[in-house]
């Protein structure tokens, strides 16, 4: 069975720039999630993805924005980015439904620097 | 506001000794309490808790959910070096929105 995979590991962009992160979720699982972590600090969530439709969102203005695909992996992306966007951007699957839950299963992550 | 805090911050014990790690939480429409291991990047599932009361245990780990008064602890005997990482809370509602709690670093010294 195949984890959660995300690319890139490492970027580094400057203020203004847009960027596209990705993920692979885990085999069977049809729901990823997108969470935000700046150093010390917890994952904040920025939204989640299922079947292809956006089914929860974070505090995070529109220039975060996301997709799922039919495969359902799934893209972030961040327009005009800013100095406080650096963090670890974390992706998680889970083999949920809308009406149900279980336990998320993490990708190690995009390290994304704005300069 | 929803939110999720853990305690103590930090924390640095010796090889042996047993540590409780703390969270609480205010949720609205709750669903259910998970604990995180950290150690480098991704996050590493431990316990998932829906039931008060009932204690959930794996090797030297276990954990348990309070309903009533929101928190729950997870608790670590024996605790060895590899035990060293970030320990997360999350708590999800039924909307699908998780909050996390900022994390208790554990520190072991050998």
């Amino acid at each position: 069975e195949t984890g959660v995979t995300q690319s890139p590991t490492h970027l580094i962009k400057t203020r203004g720039q847009q960027v596209t992160l990705r993920c692979s979720s885990q085999s069977g699982h049809n729901t990823v999630s997108w969470y935000q972590q700046a150093l010390g600090q917890g994952p904040q969530f920025i939204f989640q993805y299922y079947r292809e439709e956006e089914n929860g969102r974070g505090n995070f203005p529109p220039r975060f924005s996301g997709l799922q695909f039919p495969n359902y992996s799934s893209e972030l992306n961040v327009n005009a980015l800013e100095l406080d966007d650096s963090a670890l951007y974390l992706c998680a699957s889970s083999p949920t439904g809308t009406r149900s839950y279980n336990e998320q299963f993490f990708g190690p992550g995009t390290r994304l620097t704005v300069l | 506001e929803d939110k999720v805090v853990q305690s103590p911050l930090s924390l640095v014990v010796h090889e042996g000794d047993t540590v409780t790690l703390n969270c609480s939480y205010e949720v609205t429409n709750f669903r259910s309490l998970l604990w995180y291991k950290q150690e480098k990047k991704a996050p590493t599932f431990l316990f998932m808790l829906t039931s008060s009361g009932i204690e959930k245990k794996s090797g030297r780990l276990s954990s348990i959910l309070d309903k009533k008064e929101l928190f729950s602890i997870l608790n670590i005997t024996a605790t060895q070096t590899g035990d060293s990482a970030v320990y997360l809370c999350a708590a999800p509602n039924t909307g699908n929105q998780f909050y996390f709690g900022t994390g208790t670093s554990l520190t072991v010294i050998p």
